[in-house]
């Protein structure tokens, strides 16, 4: 089983369309989450953190489910700019901790 | 905002080569990293550095490849003798105390030929 597990897409959706990722990691021991997003070779770029109580930053809402060993995104109201690749992203922890990053799933907006 | 240097922004050498890729981290971070991307793959962690020394290496962090902090500011990731299937996005990461602050550089595109 892959450690970080993503859907690749692409996911083509209209602008102001709503669009949801998902993601499962295999350690249950992993401490911290992330969702980052990597614009076509370039580096990836923190987007937001996972909490397990859910957390929101605008339009974007992320959302863990440590049981399920589950991970998701929500973007709300697409734009034109969120066109992307995003990353979902998984820390064991501990002092200079590695990134585990999954595949990315691609999310192409459109007129 | 401070921000992780790297240079150069692409490098193409010859099979059997030594390349150094060269990273200057946020001044006041304490953990410094290397990660690659071969095209259309996932980022792999290859080596993480911290207090002068390799704290973890993956599989792919063979004989070949070596780090080094040569100065207090400078991050190299050395490959001794580069393969065809070297070729990939290197990216330079520093993070502070606390690991939350991870940054990443623009990355280095390593050619092999």
């Amino acid at each position: 089983r892959k450690e970080v597990e993503q859907d690749p897409g692409p996911f083509n959706v209209p602008e102001g369309a709503t669009v949801a990722f998902n993601c499962t990691y295999s350690n249950s021991a992993s401490q911290s989450f992330f969702w980052y997003r990597q614009d076509c070779r370039k580096e990836p770029k923190l987007l937001m953190s996972v909490y397990s109580s859910g957390n929101e930053d605008g339009r974007f809402t992320a959302q863990l489910n440590r049981a399920s060993q589950y991970i998701s995104l929500l973007i709300r109201d697409s734009k034109l700019s969120d066109s992307a690749t995003y990353l979902c992203v998984v820390n064991m922890g501990g002092t200079a901790s590695k990134l585990t990053f999954g595949t990315g799933t691609r999310l192409q907006v459109t007129l | 905002e401070p921000e992780v240097t790297q240079t150069p922004s692409h490098q193409v050498t010859q099979m059997g080569q030594e390349v150094i890729l060269r990273c200057v981290p946020i001044s006041n971070h304490l953990y410094f990293y290397w990660y690659r991307q071969i095209l259309g793959q996932k980022v792999e962690f290859l080596v993480s550095f911290y207090n002068n020394e390799i704290s973890e290496k993956s599989e792919i962090f063979d004989d070949q490849f070596s780090v080094e902090r040569p100065d207090g500011s400078n991050f190299t990731l050395k490959i001794r003798s580069t393969k065809l299937e070297d070729s990939a996005m290197y990216f330079c990461a520093s993070s502070g105390r606390d690991s939350y602050g991870y940054t990443f550089g623009s990355g280095t595109r390593l050619t092999v030929v």
